[in-house]
C-alpha cells in the first residue's frame, strides 16, 4: 500500500515558472524524503525533512512539512526544462520500509 | 566515489524462464533494498537485505527471493517468470538500515517479459 500519495499527477508549465508539488501520507513520520526520477531512470534523493522542522531549502528546491494535516510540500522555483522529471515523496512506515508515493510528473516547457 | 551498479541494464525473458539481477552498491554501504516500478503499481517495495540478513520483506509472492553476499552486492531472482514481472527494477544501497537514511539508487535493470 501507499504511503504517501501526490498531488498533482501531471503538471505542465513554461520555464521560469515555479512548480509546486503536494504529498499526502497516513501515518505519523520521523521523516519525509523527496526524490527525482529521469524518465526510466534511477531515482535521486533531492531532500530529507524531519518531523520537527517545518521548512528546508536546497538550492531552488522548498519543502515543507505539516504533520498536523499529515502533508509536504515540494516547491520549484524558477525551474528548468532539465527538472522535467518525476518526483516522489517517500516515508518510512511502520515496517521500516521506505515507501514511495505515485509521483508527479512535471513537465517544463522551454 | 562509484554509485550503485546493477547490471544487467535491459533483459528479454520468456515466459517460465527465471533471471537473476545484481546489484553493488556504494562502497561501505551495508543495506540494499530492491524495488519493483510498473506504470500501474508504480514503486512497489520487494525486499531490504542488511549485512547478509532480509530485514524486510514487500507483498510479492515466493517467486521473487533476493539474497546478499558479505561484500554487501546483492542479487534478486525472479522464478517462473510471468509477463506481469517486465518492469524496471531497482536497487538502493544506504549506510545504514532504519529511517532518517537517504537511498542512492542504481539506474535499474529493464526486464521485459515475451
Amino acid at each position: 500500500s501507499q504511503q504517501g500519495e501526490e498531488d498533482p499527477q501531471a503538471l505542465s508549465i513554461q520555464e521560469g515558472e515555479n512548480a509546486t508539488m503536494n504529498c499526502s501520507y497516513k501515518t505519523s513520520i520521523n521523516n519525509l524524503q523527496w526524490y527525482r526520477q529521469n524518465s526510466g531512470r534511477g531515482l535521486v534523493h533531492l531532500i530529507l525533512i524531519r518531523s520537527n522542522e517545518r521548512e528546508k531549502h536546497s538550492g531552488r528546491l522548498r519543502v515543507t512539512l505539516d504533520t498536523s494535516k499529515k502533508s509536504s510540500s515540494l516547491l520549484i522555483t524558477a525551474s528548468r526544462a532539465a527538472d522535467t522529471a518525476s518526483y516522489f515523496c517517500a516515508t518510512y512506515n511502520q515496517g521500516g520500509k521506505l515507501i514511495f508515493g505515485q509521483g508527479t510528473e512535471l513537465s517544463v516547457k522551454p | 566515489k562509484a554509485g550503485v551498479t546493477q547490471t544487467p541494464r535491459y533483459l528479454i525473458k520468456t515466459r517460465g524462464q527465471q533471471v537473476t539481477l545484481s546489484c553493488s552498491p556504494i562502497s561501505g554501504h551495508r543495506s540494499v533494498s530492491w524495488y519493483q516500478q510498473t506504470p500501474g503499481q508504480g514503486l512497489q517495495f520487494l525486499f531490504e537485505y542488511f549485512s547478509e540478513t532480509q530485514r524486510n520483506k514487500g507483498n510479492f509472492p515466493g517467486r521473487f527471493s533476493g539474497r546478499q553476499f558479505s561484500n554487501s552486492r546483492s542479487e534478486m531472482n525472479v522464478s517462473t517468470l510471468e509477463l506481469g514481472d517486465s518492469a524496471l527494477y531497482l536497487c538502493a544501497s544506504s549506510s545504514r538500515t532504519g529511517e532518517n537514511t537517504e537511498a542512492f539508487f542504481g539506474q535499474g535493470t529493464r526486464l521485459t517479459v515475451v
